[in-house]
């Protein structure tokens, strides 16, 4: 099965803030990772597939890069909506995998 | 628009089985996969399994095999899954999901029904 690791687990961040998730894929999935925001007692939210391909109607401060092993989730200007957990998703092989997530909490 | 709307919250006795229902609108119902993923407390989602609409074809997590099943009735455009032999780590949300077009992620997702297995 395909491991993947989200750091950090958790951080606090001021709106305007830049932030940066990572999730690193146990073997190569080429572009093959989705991300979802996830809020309190709702369910996950598609943000972006494909590792950089915006959902439609996705504000266009997220955005997403990486390949291979490597991938990176950016919110470029925090806002108080985006207080949540974000979870990576791996779509290369079953079984398909979460990474285990990074809350964004207020500073 | 596409919407999934999910049963209501179940509690249940270790052993027991549950089925949880998802009944689909907004889009064609035999033309999507859909998958269930379930999310214990604190935890991150665990895919379980997925059901092709169309064709009633199944897969499901290796871990799973034997106590789920996951099936449709497209004249109800409502998808099940039950899970048997509960045990108490089996308490969690359970959500469906639809996947896109054969992409393997998801664009829409059920509300999620709580299961809680307790004596």
């Amino acid at each position: 099965d395909i491991q993947l690791t989200q750091s950090p687990s958790f951080l606090s961040a001021s709106v305007g803030d830049r932030v940066t998730v990572t999730c690193r894929a146990s073997q190569g999935i080429s572009r093959d990772l989705a991300w979802y925001q996830q809020k309190p007692g709702k369910a996950p939210k598609l943000l972006i597939y494909a590792a950089s391909t915006l959902q439609n109607g996705v504000p266009s401060r997220f955005s997403g890069s990486g390949s291979g092993t490597e991938f990176t989730l950016t919110i470029s200007s925090l806002q108080p909506e985006d207080f949540a957990t974000y979870y990576c998703q791996q779509l290369n092989s079953y079984p398909l995998t979460f990474g285990g997530g990074t809350k964004v909490g207020i500073k | 628009q596409v919407q999934l709307v999910q049963s209501g919250a179940e509690v249940k006795e270790p052993g027991a089985s549950v089925k949880v229902s998802c009944k689909a609108s907004g889009y064609t119902f035999t033309n999507y996969t859909m998958h269930w993923v379930r999310q214990a407390p604190g935890q991150r989602p665990e895919w379980m399994g997925w059901i092709n609409v169309g064709n009633g074809n199944t897969k499901y997590l290796e871990n799973f095999q034997g106590r789920v099943t996951i099936t449709r009735d497209t004249s109800a455009s409502t998808a099940y899954m039950e899970l048997s032999s509960l045990r108490y780590e089996d308490t969690a949300v359970y959500y469906c999901a639809r996947e896109v077009a054969g992409k393997r992620y998801f664009d829409s997702w059920g509300q999620g029904t709580l299961v809680t297995v307790s004596s």
